[in-house]
């Protein structure tokens, strides 16, 4: 089962941040969070990933709590082409499996 | 650098019929990740290979089964194919495979349709 919560659903109007949440309560000492999306019937798409700092690059910012039990992705100005599901997930430091959750779909409001 | 390409992209099958999808990972990659995407039950983890080898495998039936070659280049091939069997297939390839170093880069999928 996947280790994280996040919301059905959210909209956002184009240009402002979007600021997705994600819930991963029982999330252990050597699991990183990471962050896809993927725009319909693509393949996911990676955004951005960290263990316990806060971490941002060209596409998003990630804002991990102290006590690494939630953490909120950050589009700053969201476009129409940023529409998609986005999934939180959290991995293990070794192994390479991925549960995904049902994630967060994003709808951009013109 | 090129990305995870998948072939082939769009692919009808009935069942009882068996399938081989192919996945090219990104040069220099070694691990290969495969998952099924469904509307119900959506991306589910089939299993991944490293250096030839399985290291990971999801809760799937034996019909479900995968290689790597020497080159990193991987094959998932189902067998007997059931219309529950109908998804989108796709493939991630890193580096290493672990999450301290290394991300999965996913490629566009095969849609796989079972009639």
């Amino acid at each position: 089962d996947a280790k994280t919560t996040q919301p059905p659903s959210m909209d956002c109007a184009e240009g402002r941040a979007a600021n997705l949440p994600c819930n991963h309560s029982t999330i252990s000492g050597n699991e990183y969070v990471y962050w896809y999306r993927q725009i319909h019937s693509q393949g996911p798409q990676y955004i951005i990933h960290g263990l316990k700092n806060n971490e941002t690059n060209e596409m998003a910012s990630l804002i991990i709590t102290e006590d690494r039990k939630s953490s909120t992705l950050i589009l700053p100005h969201a476009t129409l082409r940023d529409t998609a599901v986005y999934y939180c997930i959290v991995r293990v430091a070794s192994g390479d499996k991925i549960i995904f959750g049902k994630g967060t779909r994003l709808h951009i409001l013109p | 650098k090129a990305g995870v390409t998948q072939t082939p992209r769009y692919l009808i099958k009935t069942r009882g019929q068996q399938v081989t999808l192919s996945c090219s990972p990104i040069s220099g990659h070694r691990s290969v990740s495969w998952y099924q995407q469904t509307p119900g039950q959506g991306l589910q983890f089939l299993f991944e290979y490293f250096s030839e080898t399985q290291r990971n495998k999801g809760n799937f039936p034996g019909r479900f089964s995968g290689r790597q070659f020497s080159n990193s280049r991987s094959e998932m091939n189902v067998s007997t194919l059931e219309l529950g069997d109908s998804a989108l297939y796709l493939c991630a390839s890193s580096a290493d495979g672990r999450a301290s170093t290394d991300t999965q880069y996913f490629g566009p999928g095969t849609r796989l349709t079972v009639l």
